[in-house]
């Protein structure tokens, strides 16, 4: 199974700060898809950003953007201009292709400090 | 567009007793649904892969006779967490795809907390 790595349990900014969240994945296959989930206290899981592995262009959606490097297996997230209502959990998750499950990293919780 | 429901968002019940969670896609069929188990502070745990018109694919160690799941439409699935225990108690949250888009992202719903006293 492929595994999703993201290394910074907790995080925080500044508000109208950036902050960029890691992750990284393991895997054999050329053609997947990267996704960033936002999970605020209300535990719905909210999608931010997803990104197409044979698309070399990072994905952008208002103020989150994504810094896909395919070589390096590594899909950060970069908020910028933070806002209060960013804090939340994030999860970067996984699909191959072909495939129907979604692999879930171990997520990053965000502060955003006022 | 691309909106999930899940029913109930709470509830409590007795140690032995079974409780039904409810899964709906509201305005897309979804041949595939997923059932997640999230405990608090800690990711998704996939559950099982509630299939349409067949059987659950359930994760390793997850127990089938435990966690009933019935996919019966394209629009509905079931979980239904049978004699419950207090271990049983977590947040349940469902999701699934829209056919037939082969990129599209998982839709969630808003989640279940079951407390089994």
């Amino acid at each position: 199974a492929q595994t999703v790595t993201q290394s910074q349990p907790e995080m925080s900014v500044q508000e109208a700060e950036t902050v960029t969240l890691s992750c990284t994945y393991d895997t054999s296959e050329s053609d997947y898809y990267l996704f960033w989930y936002k999970q605020p206290p209300s535990r719905q899981m909210i999608l931010v950003i997803r990104q197409e592995a044979y698309k070399q262009q990072n994905a952008t959606e208002n103020r989150f953007s994504v810094n896909f490097q395919k070589a390096a297996k590594s899909f950060s997230l970069k908020i910028s201009d933070s806002q209060l209502g960013d804090a939340a959990m994030y999860f970067c998750a996984y699909r191959s292709e072909s495939g129907n499950q979604f692999y879930f990293g171990t997520g990053t919780s965000l502060t955003v400090i006022p | 567009g691309a909106v999930v429901s899940q029913h109930p968002s709470w509830v409590i019940c007795k140690s032995g007793t079974s409780v039904k969670i409810e899964c709906r896609s509201l305005d897309f069929q979804a041949t595939t649904m997923f059932w997640y188990r999230q405990f608090p502070k800690q990711s998704l745990m996939l559950m099982a892969t509630s299939n349409e018109g067949s059987k659950a694919t359930y994760e390793q160690g997850v127990e089938k006779d435990k966690f009933l799941i019935n996919h019966a439409s394209l629009t509905l699935s079931t979980l239904t967490v049978t004699s419950a225990h207090p271990e049983d108690s977590s947040f349940y949250i469902c999701s699934a795809r829209q056919d037939p888009l082969y990129n599209s992202p998982l839709h969630f719903g808003n989640g279940t907390r079951l407390t089994v006293t």
